[in-house]
């Protein structure tokens, strides 16, 4: 059962244009959420996360978005630049005992073309 | 402030037999994270330490184990390897329970 799902895997975007990634989740334990980048052979890179009880965070181009009702988040960047063609990875964590694991969307792959 | 590091990046080893991946955290960072990908099952959490004490287990086989040093270096162990051990192992440590940081991770093909 997957908890934390992506459900586009791949997303092109033209640069300068606003890419929107979109994250939904099923666990209601669930009290914080993070935006990883992951480029190949690499490990996945922290970009914003957010906690339950805000609805939107912000730093520099990045832009999360939480919709507790519908148990959705999304990740906004603008303007897109190539150097963001990568694969986004949406984190969830929550629920006694278990802050420190995270739970893994699928990714997406973003493609910024220039 | 260095990041985390990972040894050794690429590892081949044969059915059944043994290995021990090696983490060094973020200087000051006391928890430790291990994550197995594979692109079937996407990353997946294996274990947690946190002052040489596992804190909470994913849902894997007993075959992969691990511990934490006092220094706060950790080392995973996965025995009798099999062929779908085949994966990127992530290490990832953390200061407080919130953001994990990774390292580049250990890519291990059984062969």
């Amino acid at each position: 059962d997957q908890q934390v799902k992506q459900n586009s895997p791949s997303l092109s975007v033209q640069e300068g244009r606003i890419s929107i990634l979109n994250c939904d989740y099923t666990n209601s334990m669930f009290d914080y959420f993070l935006w990883y980048k992951k480029y190949p052979a690499e490990g996945p890179t922290f970009l914003i996360s957010i906690s339950s009880i805000k609805d939107k965070n912000e730093d520099g181009r990045f832009t999360v978005f939480l919709n507790k009702s519908a148990k959705h988040l999304s990740l906004h960047i603008v303007p897109s630049q190539p150097g963001d063609s990568a694969v986004y990875f949406c984190a969830a964590s929550g629920g006694l005992g278990s802050a420190r694991q995270l739970t893994f969307g699928s990714g997406t792959q973003l493609t910024v073309l220039p | 402030k260095a990041g985390v590091t990972q040894t050794p990046r690429y590892l081949i080893k044969t059915r059944g037999q043994q290995v021990t991946l090696s983490c060094s955290p973020i200087s000051g960072h006391r928890s430790v994270s291990w994550y197995q990908q594979t692109p079937g099952q996407g990353l997946q959490f294996l274990f947690e330490y946190f002052s040489e004490t596992q804190r909470n287990k994913g849902n894997f086989p007993g075959r992969f184990s691990g511990r934490q040093f006092s220094n706060s270096r950790s080392e995973m162990n996965v025995s009798t390897l099999e062929l779908g051990d085949s994966a990127l192992y992530l290490c990832a440590s953390s200061y407080q329970d919130n953001e994990q940081f990774f390292g580049p991770g250990t890519r291990l093909t059984v062969l």
